[in-house]
């Protein structure tokens, strides 16, 4: 089966410092990744992806991710965090078939102090 | 907005009662997912429909239910409600499926009293 562990869960950062969310997956092969934010009241929206390919993921708002299939891991990243950037971030993986479900981990809520 | 509609906002009932959630796909999707956020188990799939056909299943209690219909809405039905069934349930639709992006709707909070 698989399975998502997020380490953290919470952490604050200050306005321009850089952030990194641990994801550690379980499961057979290499899955999809994906990494979505939620906002307070809000759905969730997804920041990117990994299906395969370059290991370095490029998403929305300044984030990335780097997928290590030896670590099976896949941390989010972004170098300069801005106050709008708090908010709760979720890793998910999918099986990478057609009957597509994601697995989420149970997410990391970020803290900006200025 | 992710063009996705869920109604309602907000629904408070009792135990032991049923209800309806309401789901609107973005246009042109052909496939809705069906997720539930609590506090103690955070958000777990619950179903996959896929132009009107069920395709999967994860932690969907028996007595939930969902259909998606002709026009692609969907509802989840949930019945003879009990004190933990309380979260937020979110639908979410995609293009496909099968690894399509899937855009999440606001979600509807259930409280059940």
């Amino acid at each position: 089966a698989q399975s998502v562990t997020q380490p953290d869960i919470h952490i604050t950062v200050s306005e321009g410092a850089s952030l990194e969310l641990r994801c550690n997956y379980s499961y057979g092969a290499t899955p999809y990744l994906f990494w979505y934010v939620q906002s307070p009241g809000q759905g969730l929206q997804l920041l990117l992806k990994y299906f395969s390919g370059d290991t370095l993921v490029q998403g929305i708002k300044g984030f990335e991710a780097e997928f290590k299939r030896s670590q099976s891991s896949f941390n989010l990243r972004k170098p300069s965090v801005h106050w709008s950037d708090a908010a709760e971030y979720f890793c998910a993986v999918g099986p990478p078939t057609n009957d597509y479900k994601l697995s989420f981990g149970a997410g990391t809520t970020v803290t900006v102090r200025a | 907005d992710s063009g996705v509609t869920q109604t309602p906002k907000h629904l408070i009932t009792a135990t032991g009662q049923r209800v309806t959630l309401r789901c609107s796909p973005r246009s042109g999707d052909l496939s809705v997912y069906w997720y539930q956020q609590s506090l103690d188990q955070g958000l777990q799939f619950l179903i996959h429909y896929y132009n009107g056909e069920e395709r999967a299943k994860g932690n969907i209690l028996e007595r939930f239910s969902a259909q998606q219909f002709p026009d692609l809405h969907s509802e989840l039905n949930l019945s003879s409600l009990e004190l933990g069934d309380s979260a937020l349930y979110f639908c979410a639709s995609s293009v496909a499926s099968g690894g399509d992006e899937q855009f999440f709707g606001p979600g509807t909070r259930l409280t059940v009293l």
